[in-house]
């Protein structure tokens, strides 16, 4: 069964505190993404990657880190230097950074600053 | 700064209705436009995909893109309640990178 997955579904980070998001996908994509969401707000880019071993960043990756060691796994690191960092995270992939570039989401991590 | 403008809403139909949701965009090069919709806590799922002027038509659903007013726009006839959502407009511009908007809440009054 196709997909990708994100976890955990729920996160609640101290302040302070980094906190890793996890994202695998058995698309066989090359390409993965990750997004944030803020409450009536569209999606803005962090970081993507094309291949293995090398990822960009976005418009808004002040505070996160990510790594690319395997195609199916795209982590994210929220640092303690994100100051706002409450939102809805989104992993997508895509089969590569092409004209004709559909990507599919997981279903995403709600993080929260307690 | 590349946009991509959407009403945000929320745009009320009755069920049964044709509902019409909008987007301009403001890179006159891009080449991809998407329709995703997302459910209330949920991730945005893809619904159509359109690359040339004039109409896609998959079931309910109509894409219209224009490329030389910088419009696309999604139609769903007989409009349902579950169908009531926000619908993300989404552009792939010259740099290939997908860019949303800010979205549109349609809600469908049974």
């Amino acid at each position: 069964d196709g997909g990708i997955t994100q976890s955990p579904k729920y996160l609640f980070r101290k302040e302070g505190q980094n906190v890793t998001l996890s994202c695998e996908q058995n698309l066989n994509h090359d390409a993965m993404y990750w997004y944030r969401q803020d409450p009536g707000q569209g999606l803005r880019l962090i970081y993507y990657s094309q291949i293995v071993n090398d990822f960009q960043k976005g418009d808004i990756a002040e505070g996160y880190s990510v790594s690319r060691e395997k195609k199916e796994s795209f982590p994210l690191t929220v640092t303690s230097a994100q100051k706002n960092p409450t939102a809805f995270y989104l992993c997508a992939s895509s089969i590569g950074q092409v004209i004709r570039n559909e990507q599919f989401f997981g279903p995403g991590t709600r993080l929260t600053v307690l | 700064q590349k946009e991509v403008e959407q009403n945000s809403g929320p745009l009320s139909v009755p069920e049964g209705a044709i509902a019409s949701l909008n987007c301009t965009y403001s890179d006159r090069v891009s080449q991809s436009f998407f329709w995703y919709r997302q459910y209330s806590g949920k991730s945005p799922e893809l619904i159509m995909s359109i690359y040339s002027n004039g109409d896609k038509e998959d079931g309910r659903f109509t894409a219209q893109l224009n490329k030389a007013s910088q419009y696309v726009s999604l139609l769903i006839r007989d409009s349902q309640p579950s169908d009531s959502a926000t619908y993300l407009c989404a552009v792939i511009d010259s740099a290939r990178q997908l860019t949303f908007g800010s979205g549109t809440q349609l809600t469908v009054l049974p």
